[in-house]
């Protein structure tokens, strides 16, 4: 295992609410990336940070805000919750920016009603 | 940007055989890595074999290899002896090796494969 823990596994929300997913890594790896995976897109990269308070947007950014203010915790949020973003969230590491491989945690399953 | 094309949504393979799974990408890049994922119905992704750009020789992993085709943007991976864990989505995925763009991975869309008994 990668020490990757993500947090709620499974959340439950109503439309317009706050909703914040947790990743936390125990590998002091310098990159981590928030991925959603739809049917019939693969993964797709919402937000990554390159180092603490180093954060950056990926190809679906809209509606999603990060914040990493620790090395081992990355923060993704969902400041108002739709409908379209029913989805599941992965979190992913890296301990540098190429070659090594990028480990995943076990996914966030996120219903907004 | 990088695009990644996996062209299979399914495939299915007897128990025993051998099946090879295809996957394109598109990059004006000289350098990079090129990854084979590979995720159980658990939805954990499992890092299967990975190659870089720079070597020309494919990477083999016991019953998991690569054939890298550089000139042509292709990879594709092949699985030997098929066994029923190997029932999964696999999806290809490409890094760049330039730092300044997070090296984030691009992914393809995924092959489901079946492994019949």
């Amino acid at each position: 295992d990668a020490g990757i823990t993500q947090s709620p596994r499974h959340k439950v929300t109503e439309t317009g609410t706050p909703v914040t997913l947790r990743c936390h890594q125990t590998e002091n790896h310098r990159y981590m990336y928030w991925y959603r995976q739809d049917p019939g897109h693969g993964l797709r990269l919402i937000h990554y940070s390159y180092g603490v308070k180093d954060t950056d947007k990926g190809e679906v950014s809209d509606g999603y805000s990060v914040s990493r203010s620790k090395t081992e915790d990355f923060l993704l949020t969902l400041e108002s919750a739709t409908s379209s973003q029913t989805s599941v969230y992965f979190c992913a590491i890296s301990r540098t920016a190429s070659g090594n491989t990028i480990y995943f945690g076990e996914g966030s399953w996120l219903t907004v009603v | 940007a990088q695009t990644v094309t996996q062209s299979q949504p399914e495939m299915s393979v007897q128990e025993a055989e051998t099946v090879t799974l295809s996957c394109t990408y598109d990059t004006s890049e000289s350098d990079y890595y090129l990854f084979w994922y590979k995720q159980p119905p658990s939805r954990q992704m499992i890092l299967v074999i990975r190659q870089e750009a720079y070597k020309q020789q494919n990477a083999t992993e016991n019953r998991f290899s690569v054939n890298f085709q550089k000139a042509a943007k292709s990879f594709s991976l092949k699985i030997s002896d098929s066994q029923l864990g190997d029932a999964a989505m696999y999806f290809c995925a490409y890094r760049s090796a330039v730092e300044t763009s997070g090296s984030r991975l691009t992914f393809g869309e995924g092959t489901q494969l079946t492994v019949n008994p």
